[in-house]
């Protein structure tokens, strides 16, 4: 259980264009959705929190405008990269935490990551 | 305000020996704290987890880590590496008192030699 699938795996796109990524949890319910860059040889970097039905939370030196972050439904998140450039060339990270169960501790189940060549 | 800190951003054992990967971390509230494991080009697997139950903590793959309020440490440990170890290792903090934002160490590149 508590699967999370992220698509596309790898994508390549040219300057200026946008590129849309989906986090899905697969076999429970989100409330809320984290969003993580890494770039190579380091670590994970927060970008946003992302909860159901609100808007998202961008940390600090994150562009808001840069970064759309839609959570549609409980289990679904999407991050749109617009007008991409190559500095935004990273690997992308999403996680879900469940609804809490009484109890649950907060680990989060984390995505196979995204690739994002931009060219 | 939270922070880890993992000692050593490359750790190098050979098959069979103790695994050991250092972490410290800052917390004003009980912490909750995580290790995560990731293979090159995947997402993060959680090895185990602390949340103010046994101060010992069993995890998958045959890691464990102590708890050790005193020294505000969760080091990650193995009795006997194995070449599949090989990867990059992360330890976590997030506070228990809700918002589940978690912080995340450098991250520790462990090498398994045969």
């Amino acid at each position: 259980g508590a699967v999370v699938s992220q698509h596309p795996s790898r994508v390549i796109c040219k300057s200026g264009t946008s590129v849309k990524i989906e986090c899905r949890s697969l076999d429970f319910q989100a409330t809320t959705m984290f969003w993580y860059r890494q770039f190579p040889k380091q670590s994970l970097m927060l970008m946003a929190t992302s909860n159901e039905g609100s808007k998202a939370t961008y940390e600090q030196g994150v562009e808001k405008d840069k970064f759309l972050i839609n959570h549609a439904s409980l289990t679904l998140s999407t991050l749109t990269v617009t007008s991409a450039h190559p500095e935004d060339s990273s690997f992308y990270i999403c996680s879900a935490t469940p609804l809490p169960r009484g109890g649950l501790t907060p680990e989060q189940y984390f995505g196979p990551g995204t690739r994002l060549t931009v060219t | 305000a939270q922070s880890v800190t993992q000692l050593g951003s490359h750790v190098s054992v050979s098959e069979g020996a103790l695994v050991l990967l250092r972490c410290n971390y800052s917390s004003s509230v009980p912490p909750y704290l995580f290790w995560y494991v990731q293979y090159p080009n995947q997402g993060l697997q959680l090895l185990l987890k602390y949340t103010s139950a046994a101060t010992l903590v069993k995890g998958i793959n045959g890691f464990e880590a102590e708890f050790k309020k005193s020294e505000t440490s969760f080091h990650l440990t193995k009795p006997s590496a194995h070449m599949s170890d090989a990867a990059e290792y992360f330890c976590a903090v997030s506070p228990n008192t809700g918002g589940f934002k978690t912080i995340f160490g450098a991250g520790t590149r462990l090498f398994v030699k045969a």
